[in-house]
């Protein structure tokens, strides 16, 4: 089955300094990866997609991903964070769940935090 | 929001109630979705649809019903409401199986 771990429940970063937050994956098959951002009493945003190609994704808002294959990681970065990306942010794959249906399989979130 | 609305966004009720949550999209896109957010468990698949009166089981299924009559509506309804059913519900739509585009979601609160 397929499965998505955020390994940090929240991430601290000032602001002006590069941010990373982590996502790895399990999945049969080619991986469909994507991170959404979700501010405070809103819906999911998405912000980027991997399907296939070039293993670095540009997104929304600055931010980008890298896709490692060896390592089953789809990282999530931006260069300069701002207060305004603080928001809770969610990596998912894709994967088929049979009877020619596919379906999203979440990580739990990962809070991140700018400080000014 | 991607042209999709739910409603109500907020709703308290009781226990053993019966509860209907509306999504309602403007995309004309095949794929709906509903979801449940808790801490501490993201979001949590609970039924989807491939077209209107295709449905099936996501991951948290149990205690839920869905329906789709029309390609714009998806119905989420749940029998027979109990506490453990208090949670922010989102509904998802997507054009192609690949990136869904998210409601604002529905706070519903189970006394």
């Amino acid at each position: 089955a397929q499965s998505v771990a955020q390994p940090e429940d929240q991430v601290n970063v000032a602001e002006g300094n590069p941010l990373t937050v982590k996502c790895t994956y399990s999945v049969s098959g080619n991986p469909y990866l994507f991170w959404y951002v979700q501010y405070p009493n809103r819906g999911l945003q998405f912000l980027l997609k991997y399907i296939t190609g070039d293993n670095l994704v540009k997104g929304s808002y600055g931010f980008e991903a890298e896709f490692n294959k060896s390592q089953t990681s789809f990282h999530l970065k931006k260069p300069s964070a701002l207060v305004s990306d603080s928001a809770l942010y969610f990596c998912a794959v894709r994967a088929y769940s049979g009877a020619g249906s596919y379906q999203l399989t979440f990580g739990k979130g990962t809070k991140l935090s700018v400080i000014p | 929001d991607a042209g999709i609305t739910q409603s109500p966004r907020h709703k308290v009720t009781e226990t053993g109630t019966p509860v209907t949550l509306r999504c309602h999209q403007t995309e004309n896109h095949r794929y709906m979705y509903w979801y449940r957010q808790d801490p501490g468990h993201g979001l949590r698949l609970i039924h989807y649809s491939y077209g209107v009166k295709d449905t099936d089981k996501g991951e948290v299924s149990d205690g839920y019903s869905v329906s789709r009559s029309k390609t714009e509506d998806f119905l989420l309804t749940l029998e027979s409401a109990t506490s453990s059913q208090t949670s922010v519900y989102f509904c998802a739509i997507s054009p192609t199986e690949t990136e869904q585009f998210f409601g604002p979601g529905t706070r519903l609160t189970v006394l």
